[in-house]
């Protein structure tokens, strides 16, 4: 069964720090692009960062760029998110899902995770 | 930056009534290969989003025959021929050239009157 996990959600203070990992199991995990969205409670989907299948190109939503770092290991099956200088604002359920990253080659983001919440509070 | 406008945000459906959601997107989402990158999720309550359509018209996997898309270049609509219970929800299109960033609209809530 082709699925993704994430973990590493929680409690965390304002100006605090948590890694958030992503497990897949049941397919190629080399072949896929990863990327990780959150839902704020009360709002929309929102993307914030993704990876490419190789890990060699990496993006950010401007609202995490410079907090937050996505790494992959592909020998590991896994995407990792450092969340740092965390916010208020940043209290969400976090999901992982994947996707092929081609023009030539995609089919939707089509694996989702169940979501790991995260909740910045004094 | 990619701006989706969906509409309606708030769409009330009697059951076996068919619904129709539309989003513009600031840019054209057609591609140099003739493909369209718009895809279609849902977000229900307590659940994992779900992909419904991808590059604007293609269903995806285990999705009910009741949900279709279509659209080119900046206008895309997803239909739904006839409304059940369980499509209660919030439908957002996103953006899949992945141009970062990686847009959705704003969503559209799907109510059961």
């Amino acid at each position: 069964q082709e699925q993704v996990v994430e973990s590493g959600g929680g409690p965390v203070k304002p100006g605090g720090s948590l890694r958030l990992s992503c497990s897949v199991s049941g397919f190629r995990f080399r072949d896929y692009y990863i990327s990780w969205f959150r839902q704020a409670p009360g709002k929309g989907l929102e993307w914030i960062s993704y990876i490419s299948s190789g890990g060699n190109t990496i993006a950010y939503a401007e609202s995490v760029r410079g907090r937050f770092a996505i790494s992959r290991d592909n020998a590991q099956n896994s995407v990792h998110l450092q969340m740092s200088s965390l916010r208020v604002e940043d209290t969400a359920v976090y999901y992982c899902a994947r996707y092929r990253g081609s023009f030539y080659e995609y089919y939707g983001i089509d694996v989702w995770g169940q979501g790991t919440t995260v909740t910045v509070s004094s | 930056d990619i701006v989706l406008t969906q509409s309606p945000l708030s769409l009330p459906v009697t059951p076996g009534e068919p619904a129709a959601i539309s989003c513009r997107s600031s840019q054209s989402l057609l591609y140099s290969n003739g493909l369209n990158f718009l895809d279609w999720y849902v977000k229900k309550p307590g659940q994992s989003p779900q992909l419904l359509i991808y590059l604007a018209s293609y269903r995806a996997s285990g999705v009910p025959d009741r949900f279709s898309g279509s659209g080119s270049g900046t206008d895309f609509t997803l239909k739904i021929s006839r409304v059940e219970a369980e499509d209660v929800g919030v439908y957002y299109c996103m953006e899949a050239l992945h141009t970062p960033p990686i847009t959705l609209g704003q969503g559209t809530r799907l109510e059961i009157k």
